[in-house]
Formats: structure tokens, C-alpha cells, sequence
């Protein structure tokens, strides 16, 4: 079964200082990859997702990430941080041709962003 | 469209007590989950469901059930409530029954105390 472990767990920034939290997963295959992001109070929200082709893909509000195969890797990144980036951030991993697009999260990063 | 919506928004139970956890979606989506969250675990998968008519266990099915009522409807009972069940629920739903991923969809959350 494959795993996502999120290095991370509790990241406190100022504003404008650039973001980089790190994912890595455990499976031999080929897969999908996903950062969600849980603002306070809020559910879920997909933040961007690599399925296949460019391996650095970006994202909404100016997030990107880069799949790294080699490494087993899809880290997320942002040049410049906001308050409003303060949030939970959680990777997730799902085996190409899964019966049923299951997904395996990370246990999270939480993310506070100092004005 | 409401997306994914779920009831109740809170709930706490005794010891022992049943409920069951409603979820709706309207995307007409084939695929349907619920996890749970807990502190510094991520999210979880209880079961999903990957096509009407159909009910897999995930990472930690024990002490739940679900019922896929009709493409839209999935629902989760816990028949018999413990301490250990207390968390946030979530729902999601996805397109993909089978080859490449797509994202989840999430629903709000469901907080439960079981006390």
C-alpha cells in the first residue's frame, strides 16, 4: 500500500518570505498527485494536482509544485507568502488506474503566516 | 450546485449511541468517500464507493457502515458510538471510476463528540 509522509508539521512565516513544504510518497508505480488545502473553518479545497506531462505544475493563488520521480517527491512551493495562506496544507497520492480513485493523504502541514 | 453538503454540521453523542451521517452530492459523480480527520494523521479513508451499488472498506472501516442509497446519497452509521470515533468527518466524491485520478470533492464536515 503506499504512503505520503509530509515532513513538516507545523511551519510559522512572515509575510513575503517564500514557502516550501515537502511531500514524499512510497509507491513504485505511476501516480497521481494532489495538494489540498483546509483554510480555518473550512473544507478541503484542491490547490493543484500533477497527473502527467510538465512535472512542474502550477496552481491557484500562486502555489506550484514539482514532481521529482526520482526522489519519489511532489513538494509545494509559493515565492511570497500572504496572511490569508494561513491554513492546513495536506498532500495526497493515488495509484494510476486505482478501482475507485482512492487516495492516500499526508498528515498534514499546518501553515501560519505573520502579518 | 451545492456541491458536496452533509448533515448534521455538529453532533455529540453518548457512549453507545447510533446516528447516521448523511451525504449528498450533485455533480452526478460515479465515486464517493468518507474519511475521517484527526490531528496529525491526515485524513483517512472509512469507505468509499466506487460506483452505485457498491461499498469498499478503506484504511479504518471498523466500527462504521455505510450505504450507497443512489448515485448521489452516501451515508455512514455508526452503530454503536466510542470515544475513539470522536473527529471530523468528511465526505467527498469523485468522477473517476476507474483509470486516471480526478480530484475529490469535499463536503463541509461533520464534527462529532462522542463523549
Amino acid at each position: 500500500a503506499q504512503s505520503v509522509s509530509q515532513h513538516n508539521h507545523h511551519v510559522i512565516l512572515s509575510e513575503a518570505a517564500s514557502l516550501e513544504l515537502g511531500c514524499n510518497y512510497s509507491y513504485g508505480g505511476t501516480v497521481n498527485l494532489f495538494w489540498y488545502v483546509q483554510y480555518p473553518g473550512q473544507h478541503l479545497q484542491l490547490l493543484l494536482k500533477y497527473f502527467s506531462g510538465d512535472p512542474l505544475v502550477k496552481g491557484i493563488k500562486g502555489f506550484e509544485a514539482e514532481f521529482i520521480k526520482s526522489k519519489f517527491s511532489f513538494n509545494l512551493r509559493k515565492p511570497s507568502v500572504q496572511w490569508s495562506d494561513t491554513a492546513e496544507y495536506f498532500c495526497a497520492v493515488t495509484p494510476y488506474n486505482n478501482a475507485g480513485n482512492m487516495l492516500t493523504f499526508g498528515g498534514g502541514t499546518r501553515l501560519m503566516v505573520k502579518p | 450546485n451545492a456541491g458536496v453538503t452533509q448533515t448534521p454540521k455538529f453532533q455529540v453523542l453518548k457512549t453507545g449511541q447510533s446516528m447516521t451521517l448523511q451525504c449528498a452530492q450533485d455533480m452526478n459523480h460515479n465515486s464517493m468517500y468518507w474519511y475521517r480527520q484527526d490531528p496529525g494523521m491526515g485524513l483517512r479513508l472509512i469507505y468509499y464507493s466506487a460506483s452505485e451499488g457498491t461499498t469498499d472498506k478503506g484504511e479504518v472501516p471498523n466500527g462504521y457502515n455505510v450505504s450507497r442509497l443512489n448515485k448521489r446519497e452516501f451515508s455512514l452509521r455508526l452503530e454503536s458510538a466510542a470515544p475513539s470515533q470522536t473527529s471530523v468527518y468528511f465526505c467527498a466524491s469523485s468522477e473517476a471510476l476507474w483509470g486516471q485520478g480526478f480530484e475529490q470533492y469535499f463536503g463541509p464536515g461533520t464534527r462529532l463528540t462522542v463523549t
